[in-house]
């Protein structure tokens, strides 16, 4: 079946700019998760959704992100006031409860010039 | 907290050559711990798992085994091919209140395979 995607695969702005980076989970996953991968580093945690709701917010750097998944499955990250510092590849996983395997998308590369 | 750290790369090894990446934990509870890669220009992978205590992962050839006694969870491979060049992170995942696995990631291992 169809995996995790994330549109757009890469994103260029300029600084100041709101970007918005988006997520399908796999579909019937009620778990959704993303996570921020900086050059040379390992995954971070951003924000955990258990369906519609975000249950813990507390890897988001500040309050320029924010992040919403109105329907339970989509969810869409937001970046207001880009900074160059938030350029990253941005990373979206699913899994089917909170208990299990987290399955990962492609990314969107960001980079913020 | 919780936190990962893997040896530092890149790892260049000739093929059908062995191959261990080394990773320890610091957790507070019980981890689950796990291997993912990411091959060039693709999404991380799960490759293998193990939820307790000398459990033993596998996968594709490769195997790690939960030591708690060391808080280790190396990666091994007996004889590693071209394809297997990849980044590969060691991660673990703790429960957290409401039941949902926070994973914790290594910074990644970039291992090179030359024919």
């Amino acid at each position: 079946g169809a995996g995790v995607s994330q549109t757009p695969s890469n994103k260029v702005t300029e600084k100041g700019k709101y970007v918005e980076l988006r997520c399908d989970p796999i579909s019937g996953h009620t778990a959704l998760y993303w996570y921020r991968q900086s050059l040379g580093q390992g995954p971070e945690f951003l924000i955990y959704f258990q369906g519609t709701g975000a249950a813990d917010d507390s890897g988001l750097p500040n309050d320029r992100f924010f992040a919403v998944r109105p329907e339970g499955s989509v969810s869409t990250l937001k970046i207001q006031r880009t900074e160059r510092g938030d350029s990253a590849v941005y990373l979206c996983a699913s899994s089917a409860s909170p208990q299990e395997t987290q399955y990962f998308g492609p990314g969107t590369r960001l980079l913020v010039l | 907290g919780d936190s990962v750290t893997q040896m530092e790369g890149p790892v260049t090894l000739s093929e059908e050559a062995c191959l261990t990446i080394n990773c320890t934990y610091t957790a507070t509870g019980y981890p689950s711990l796990f291997w993912y890669v990411q091959y060039p220009g693709e999404g991380l992978q799960l490759l293998l798992k193990a939820t307790k205590a000398d459990d033993k992962g596998s996968n594709k050839g490769f195997e790690a085994t939960y030591r708690k006694e060391t808080t280790s969870f190396h990666l091994e491979k007996g004889s590693v091919q071209v394809s297997d060049s990849a980044v590969y992170f060691c991660a673990l995942s703790e429960g957290r209140s409401g039941g949902y696995q926070k994973v914790t990631f290594g910074t990644g291992t970039k291992l090179q395979v030359i024919p």
